[in-house]
């Protein structure tokens, strides 16, 4: 069964560090996101990607975020200068259809970020 | 008013018995209905997509009242791998709100 990869599982920074978060979605997948979810807390939006631009984001998706699609299968997420409120699971997903025509987002395990 | 706004639970329910859950949400132009499940510090799930029609996936109910702005989600014959955090999702667009979730136990 095909499934979106997330690397790394876990990763541990010093605040004030560059993290990027990679992704592979699902091959036929036409878009693409990315979620995040605070120890405890709900799954939040951070933004979605289709067609090589970002469609919509969070004000969570601030200047420090960036996303990037750097060749056919990666799917990248990068905090430029984490804080410590940046610790959190984070998710990629992916789907063939649009939400609104009911397309079903398929999760990766998460990458865990640990600011220290 | 939350986006999304669900019950936390935890719902703590025997064996066999029927559980429902429900879910508000607050943009009446909402488009998409969903409930996912997580499984503890795993990724979430899609459980159904709701219709407004109400729809059915063998112990499993979903119903979605627009003018009410109101999805619920009925477990019949709950088994011990039900337990888990039901999630309740609405979509408008490519953006998707999740609920905070619904903590279910299923105890023997």
């Amino acid at each position: 069964e095909p499934e979106v990869t997330q690397t790394p599982s876990h990763q541990v920074t010093q605040m004030g560090q560059e993290v990027i978060l990679r992704c592979v979605p699902i091959s036929n997948h036409l878009y693409f996101y990315w979620y995040r979810q605070i120890l405890g807390q709900k799954v939040e939006f951070l933004v979605s990607f289709y067609n090589n631009e970002i469609s919509e984001k969070s004000e969570i998706f601030d200047d420090q975020f960036s996303v990037e699609r750097p060749d056919g299968s990666n799917f990248t997420l990068k905090i430029r200068s984490t804080k410590l409120e940046d610790s959190a699971m984070y998710f990629c997903a992916s789907s063939e259809a649009l939400q609104g025509a009911g397309g079903e987002l398929f999760f990766g395990e998460g990458s865990r970020l640990t600011v220290l | 008013r939350k986006e999304v706004e669900q019950d936390p639970g935890p719902f703590n329910v025997p064996e066999g018995a029927t559980v429902a859950f429900n879910c508000t949400y607050s943009n009446s132009a909402s488009q998409s209905f969903f409930w996912y499940r997580q499984d503890c510090r795993k990724e979430p799930k899609l459980l159904m997509s709701v219709y407004s029609s109400g729809n059915e996936d063998g112990r499993f109910t979903a119903q979605l009242n627009r003018a009410s702005q109101y999805i619920s989600l009925l477990i019949r014959d709950s088994k011990l791998s039900d337990s888990a955090t039901y999630l309740c999702v609405v979509g408008k667009g490519q953006k998707v709100t999740f609920g905070t979730g619904t903590k279910l136990q299923v105890i023997p």
